[in-house]
């Protein structure tokens, strides 16, 4: 159980170009989920909170116009990048926290494989 | 304050050693501490965790040991194998509530490498 899966595992984009990102918990309901990126041998950074049917709280310096990010329902969040530049090529995961008892416990998290974004 | 991403620190023992591997983290607030292993192009899967109660758990072959005075989690592994090459990540979280509530702070991480 509490597995999260992630969609495209990689992509390669043009310069300019928009990309989606989906993130969606298959056996559970996620109340929460969180964005990550992380660069080559470096640390996972917190980009957005994204709580379903709200807005994404947005990490100090993460841009909310460039990366769009949709959490329509208990099992699927979504990431955009919009208008993707070389510099947003990175690693992108993001983790989803189980809704128990109409709530989440704001501990157990689980993380997606991740999606590897390259922007040409 | 928040940690950083720097660039990562490596160890390296022989097939069967036990490995400890630490983390300083940087919020007194922190009440909830995760140890991750991450292996290359995959996600973060959990290890082991320890609330702020807590000054050691153990798991199979695993034992987090947290020190709040000095702010220092380790993660010790016993009987190190080839298989648990990957990078170690620890993380911190406070379940006080407001708008930090569940938000995991990543360590800088660790990697390991197991020589057979």
């Amino acid at each position: 159980g509490a597995v999260v899966s992630q969609h495209p595992s990689r992509v390669i984009c043009k310069s300019g170009t928009s990309v989606k990102i989906e993130c969606r918990s298959l056996d559970f309901q996620a109340t929460t989920m969180f964005w990550y990126r992380q660069f080559p041998k470096k640390s996972l950074m917190l980009m957005a909170t994204s709580n379903e049917g709200s807005k994404a709280t947005y990490e100090q310096g993460v841009e909310k116009d460039k990366f769009l990010i949709n959490h329509a329902s208990l099992t699927l969040s979504t990431l955009t990048v919009t208008s993707a530049h070389p510099e947003d090529s990175s690693f992108y995961i993001c983790s989803a926290g189980p809704r128990t008892s109409g709530t989440w416990g704001g501990e157990t998290q689980y993380f997606g494989p991740g999606t590897r974004l390259l922007v040409l | 304050g928040e940690s950083v991403g720097l660039h990562l620190p490596t160890l390296s023992v022989q097939e069967g050693d036990n490995s400890i591997i630490n983390c300083a983290y940087s919020n007194s607030a922190s009440d909830y501490f995760i140890w991750y292993k991450q292996e290359s192009g995959k996600g973060p899967q959990f290890i082991i965790d320890i609330r702020s109660n807590m000054d050691k758990r153990q798991g199979q072959r695993v034992t987090v040991l947290l020190n709040k005075t000095v702010k220092h989690l380790s993660l010790q592994i016993a009987a190190t194998q080839p298989g648990d090459s990957a990078v170690y990540f620890c993380a911190e979280t406070s379940n006080a509530g407001g708008t930090s509530y569940g938000k995991l702070t990543f360590g800088q991480g660790t990697i390991l490498t197991v020589h057979p």
